[in-house]
């Protein structure tokens, strides 16, 4: 059964960083492109960044460019955002998810980030 | 930036059909996808590649595609098909960037 586990949200305040992590199992992480997404309060959903089977291409929304790094660690069957400069309009639930075709065909649960001071 | 454009809101009878709409120039290129979403929980995808369905999701469900507008159509809605849809897509400018229309409240009166 594929599984991804979202973890790593919290409190922080304005210009502070968090590291957000999904631990994937139940198919072979290292064949697919990953996401992360986003959804802030009683709002829709947002995409915010990708990342290629092996890492090497990663793409990002405008808005978190220059502040935001996804990464991978195949061997770990993990899928890391790091985000730093953070802004009150980046409160949000973060999922990850992964990619087939284009599609996002399973999500996590989601993990909680709130900026404020 | 390439946006996809969704009704707010679909309200409909339990039994009738509800078509949810979702625009947007790239469409003709990229496929879409539909995504529903109760409240608290994580989406999950009912509609991909435009038409196809995957397993487990309802007959109810299907998709279609005319030009720059994809549709979801419910037919002969049930109270547990109320939720957030959401239809997705990408970029076709060659920068693979991934955008979601910004949701529809489908409402079962």
């Amino acid at each position: 059964e594929v599984q991804l586990v979202d973890s790593g949200g919290g409190l922080v305040q304005p210009g502070g960083s968090l590291r957000l992590s999904c631990a994937a199992s139940g198919f072979i992480f290292s064949n697919y492109w990953m996401s992360w997404v986003r959804q802030a309060p009683g709002k829709g959903l947002e995409w915010v960044a990708n990342i290629k089977e092996d890492g090497s291409e990663k793409y990002y929304v405008d808005s978190v460019m220059g502040r935001f790094t996804v990464s991978r660690d195949n061997a770990k069957n993990s899928l890391y955002l790091q985000m730093n400069s953070l802004r009150a309009e980046d409160t949000a639930v973060y999922y990850c998810a992964r990619e087939r075709s284009g599609c996002f065909d399973h999500w996590g649960q989601g993990t909680l980030v709130t900026v404020s001071s | 930036s390439y946006e996809l454009t969704q009704p707010p809101s679909v309200s409909v009878s339990p039994g009738q059909t509800a078509r949810i709409t979702c625009s947007g120039d790239a469409l003709p290129k990229q496929f879409a996808f539909w995504y529903q979403q109760k409240p608290g929980q994580a989406p999950v995808v009912v509609i991909y590649k435009d038409t196809e369905r995957p397993s487990g999701i309802p007959e109810r469900f299907s998709g279609s595609s005319s030009g720059t507008t994809v549709t979801l159509t419910i037919s002969g809605v049930q109270a547990e098909d109320e939720a957030d849809y959401y239809c997705q897509s990408a970029d076709s400018s060659g920068t693979y960037l991934v955008v979601f229309g910004g949701g529809t409240k489908l409402t079962v009166l």
